[in-house]
């Protein structure tokens, strides 16, 4: 059974940093692409970040600069380590697998999301 | 304001179809078949029924199916259920300021 387990979230300062943890289990880690996609309280889905099976990134307009995502394959785990924070990043930050199904990415599974809110 | 662009809400009888309108641009919906659709019930996290504009993860019912024409997608969900009763997202591949975006989400009610 794929398993996606967020951790790392909670209440950071504007300016401050979070770095934010998915631990991945019941399929090969390695050779999936992953991604976060945060939703913030109330609104709708925002795609923030994703990274391949080689580790290469791609980011949101929005986060680019700010975030880094990274994975240790031997580990199983997805990292979004997230600096100068804004109120504006307050959100759900959920982990998610890609399908594989072709070119695009396709969330099949998702955790059930880590709560991050900055505020002073 | 979202890249894409879903009707607040809709809504429809048990037994009925609805459709779901995803207005984007040449530069995502219209410009590649990335499109896909997410359904969220309150509380969960979103669970993908729709890739590639048309096609089914196993296991999602056959009553959704999508289908693009234009710079517009669309998710159809036939003979609505209770279940049904969600939020839903479509969601495109950009060749904008960012390479993946979703739709501000629509709310269908099942009357």
């Amino acid at each position: 059974e794929v398993q996606l387990l967020e951790s790392g979230g909670g209440l950071v300062q504007p300016g401050g940093s979070l770095t934010l943890s998915c631990a991945a289990s019941g399929f090969s880690f390695g050779t999936y692409a992953m991604a976060w996609v945060r939703q913030a309280p109330g609104k709708g889905l925002e795609w923030v970040s994703a990274i391949n099976d080689r580790g290469s990134p791609n980011y949101a307009h929005s986060v680019k600069g700010r975030f880094t995502i990274s994975r240790d394959n031997s580990k199983n785990t997805l990292f979004l380590e997230m600096n100068s924070l804004r109120p504006e990043d307050t959100a759900i930050y959920y982990c998610t697998k890609d399908a594989g199904y072709s070119s695009g990415w396709y969330g099949d599974y998702w955790g059930q999301g880590t709560l991050v809110t900055v505020s002073s | 304001q979202t890249p894409l662009t879903q009707p607040a809400s809709v809504s429809g009888a048990p037994g009925q179809s609805i459709t779901i309108p995803c207005a984007g641009t040449s530069s995502d919906v219209g410009g590649y078949n990335f499109v896909s659709w997410y359904q969220q019930h309150p509380g969960k996290a979103p669970k993908l029924m729709i890739y590639d504009v048309s096609n089914r993860p196993s296991g999602v019912s056959i009553r959704f199916s999508g289908s693009k024409s234009g710079n517009t997608a669309s998710l159809t969900i036939s003979g609505l259920q209770a279940e049904d009763e969600a939020d839903y997202y479509c969601s495109s591949y950009s060749t904008s300021i960012t390479p993946w975006v979703f739709g501000g989400g629509t709310k269908l009610t099942v009357l």
